[in-house]
């Protein structure tokens, strides 16, 4: 069965910090992963996209990594910011088209001052 | 990216009304959509893929007479939720490709409340 699990479920850390967010998927064919965030009342907005033979992958103070062997992959948040409050959502693509999409139950960050 | 927006974005109606919900690709021709639902603190489920001029598709466990779908054009799909009850309650989420392959671009969700 397809299926993204990540962790924590929650965590909250202070303005400044880092913080690792992961993601463990068993997804077969695997096509792309993808992280995205999602504001409270918000549609998800991406982060990052990576696929099969991409390692690494940066978006300003975000960056994500896939090990396509252990099926896992991590969000690493530099220098937090209170507007980084939000709900991180990991989303596999699945199947040859990469047509269907399993989506994680995302992480929620709280980043306090 | 690509900007996709919905409109209402949030409707409160009573048990039993009808609820259209609009979604648009403002910058780009959207050849598929997808409607997604989301429960507070749940995963966004996918609900039904429409390519434009053609029938949705529905996942399983969606009723394809409840949730109507019509995706008129590259541009524009619409949900509209027929007599719609409590249950219907929920956050519903729309995303546009340029292509079966390409990257979803979602909306910013429409919250809808049945009284």
């Amino acid at each position: 069965k397809n299926q993204v699990e990540q962790s924590p479920q929650s965590l909250i850390i202070l303005e400044g910090k880092n913080c690792t967010l992961q993601c463990n998927y068993t997804v077969s064919p695997f096509s792309n992963l993808r992280w995205y965030k999602q504001d409270t009342g918000r549609g998800p907005v991406s982060l990052t996209i990576m696929t099969f033979s991409e390692n690494t992958k940066s978006n300003g103070r975000y960056t994500a990594t896939l090990d396509a062997d252990t099926k896992q992959s991590s969000l690493h948040i530099t220098a937090s910011q209170l507007s980084d409050s939000a709900s991180y959502i990991c989303v596999v693509s699945a199947g040859q088209a990469g047509t269907a999409l399993i989506f994680g139950k995302g992480t929620t960050l709280s980043v306090s001052s | 990216g690509a900007v996709v927006s919905q409109h209402p974005s949030w409707v409160i109606c009573k048990s039993g009304t009808s609820v259209k919900i609009e979604c648009r690709s403002l910058d780009f021709q959207a050849t598929t959509m997808f409607w997604y639902r989301q429960f507070p603190k749940q995963s966004l489920m996918l609900m039904a893929t429409s390519n434009e001029g053609s029938k949705a598709t529905y996942e399983q466990g969606v009723e394809k007479d409840k949730f109507l779908i019509n995706h008129a054009s590259l541009t524009l799909s619409t949900l509209t939720v027929t007599s719609a009850h409590p249950e219907d309650s929920s956050f519903y989420i729309c995303s546009a490709s340029g292509g079966i392959q390409e990257t979803q671009y979602f909306g910013p969700g429409t919250r809808l409340l049945v009284l």
